[in-house]
């Protein structure tokens, strides 16, 4: 079953608002979780790092006052896309590290949410 | 040179075949590796993970790590109409570092 989730699954807003979208670890924590965006027929672009209990880190030519980013506790990390505008609408996709036995780790993407900026 | 390069493709395939997705990365302290698949439309999904070199098959897949190459390969056997998605190589140098994709292979399996 699914270990990251994501809500919601679709938004449609209005220029100018703001759209926030969970992610969640169902079955284990996560002090780091990733955030990307993808537009139609491109590769997925890593937006920012979010991190429990510091700032968030974000890639070159994102901007952090737009995108904001809360890692709230251990399992929630929150993007909130801040004053939305048509270019912004894209599927936006959490992923999160899961620890394994032995050390090792996977990293599991929760299911998307696409957004629609009207 | 890329971080993680693999062969856009179309890389079509008929229903039954061998699939060979091929995958070079550039940096060599990687550890982990894995192979994702993405449906149009859809999230990634996990479908491997290898972590030494050498082969580890799981059902219809084999992944193979060749770390002094610095090369990771998918193989796909019987493949099936359904198997037909992006397949990303995604390397990682430590267990919580950021997952940086290139821009994946597109299988295409012709039924």
């Amino acid at each position: 079953g699914a270990v990251v989730s994501q809500h919601p699954s679709r938004v449609i807003c209005k220029s100018g608002t703001s759209v926030k979208i969970e992610c969640r670890s169902l079955d284990f924590q996560a002090t780091t979780m990733f955030w990307y965006r993808q537009f139609p027929k491109q590769s997925l672009m890593l937006m920012a790092t979010s991190n429990e209990g510091s700032k968030a880190t974000y890639e070159q030519g994102v901007e952090k006052d737009k995108f904001l980013i809360n890692h709230a506790s251990l399992t929630l990390s929150t993007l909130t896309v801040t004053s939305a505008h048509p270019e912004d609408s894209s599927f936006y996709i959490c992923s999160a590290p899961k620890p394994l036995a032995g050390g090792n780790n996977e990293q599991f993407f929760g299911p998307g949410t696409r957004l629609t900026v009207l | 040179q890329k971080e993680v390069e693999q062969n856009s493709g179309p890389l079509s395939v008929p229903e039954g075949a061998i699939a060979s997705l091929n995958c070079t990365y550039s940096d060599r302290v990687s550890q982990s590796f894995f192979w994702y698949r993405q449906y149009s439309g859809k999230s990634p999904e996990l479908i491997m993970s290898i972590y030494s070199n050498g082969d580890k098959e799981d059902g219809r897949f084999t992944a193979q790590l060749n770390k002094a190459s610095q090369y990771v390969s998918l193989l796909i056997r019987d493949s099936q109409p359904s198997d037909s998605a992006t397949y990303l190589c995604a390397p990682l140098a430590g267990g919580y570092q950021k997952v940086t994709f290139g821009t994946g292979t597109k299988l295409q399996v012709i039924p």
